[in-house]
């Protein structure tokens, strides 16, 4: 069974579209993550949520936003796309006890690779 | 702020050759946890270890080593006897709660292990 699960695994689309990318775990963790892989390997927090709190790097554009139907789910919905937005997504999740999240390793799905042409 | 380098962007070895990757962290909080990751050509992400600040306890997991040292803030890892499936991108990450429970990632240091 995978623990973490990311769909699609690959996205091509135009500038200028609006998209969105699923995650779901099914380990019953507390907390999930997105972070952006950049062509140079980068790679950057974008999102930690659980079901009390969202924390957003302040660098992150807000034509991105998470949303999380359930504790299971955290979707990635990404308005307006630009070239710069091409990368690797990857959504990760943790358990969380009692807010100690780094007790715990975070668990990676597989990635999405989005290409904004 | 939080910062984590890793200066070697790329290594390259023989099989069986013993390597090992640089990680050097900055933080100003007390309690913090130390990860490295490890990534393949297949593109996932792969744990291998966390480390918190209050246990500077070396470890060794089979030809994996990590050596902690908090006076020079650097969580080193060793490679014994390279193998060619070892050549991947290693991450190495640092963390702690009062950073909103987000992980800063080094650049990776891309291993290269030639048969």
């Amino acid at each position: 069974d995978t623990a973490v699960s990311q769909t699609p695994k690959y996205l091509v689309t135009q500038m200028g579209n609006d998209k969105s990318i699923k995650c779901e775990q099914n380990l019953g963790h507390d907390t999930m993550y997105w972070y952006k892989q950049d062509s140079k390997k980068f790679l950057k927090i974008m999102f930690s949520y659980n079901n009390k709190e969202l924390i957003i790097n302040e660098t992150v554009p807000n034509r991105f936003s998470p949303k999380s139907p359930d504790k299971a789910h955290l979707n990635l919905h990404i308005n307006s796309l630009e070239l710069g937005d091409s990368a690797v997504y990857f959504c990760a999740s943790s358990q969380d006890a009692a807010g100690v999240s780094f007790a715990y390793e975070q668990y990676f799905g597989p990635g999405t690779r989005l290409t904004v042409t | 702020a939080q910062k984590v380098t890793q200066a070697q962007t790329e290594i390259s070895v023989v099989e069986k050759e013993d390597v090992t990757l640089d990680c050097v962290y900055e933080t100003r909080d007390t309690t913090y946890y130390l990860f490295w990751y490890k990534q393949p050509p297949s593109g996932e992400l792969v744990f291998l270890i966390r480390r918190n600040s209050f246990d500077e306890q070396n470890e060794i997991s089979g030809r994996y080593s990590w050596n902690f040292q908090k006076s020079t803030s650097s969580f080193n890892f060793t490679i014994t006897a390279s193998q060619v499936v070892d050549s991947a991108v290693y991450f190495c990450a640092l963390g702690n709660n009062n950073a909103g429970n987000m992980l800063t990632f080094g650049g990776g240091t891309r291993l290269m292990v030639k048969p």
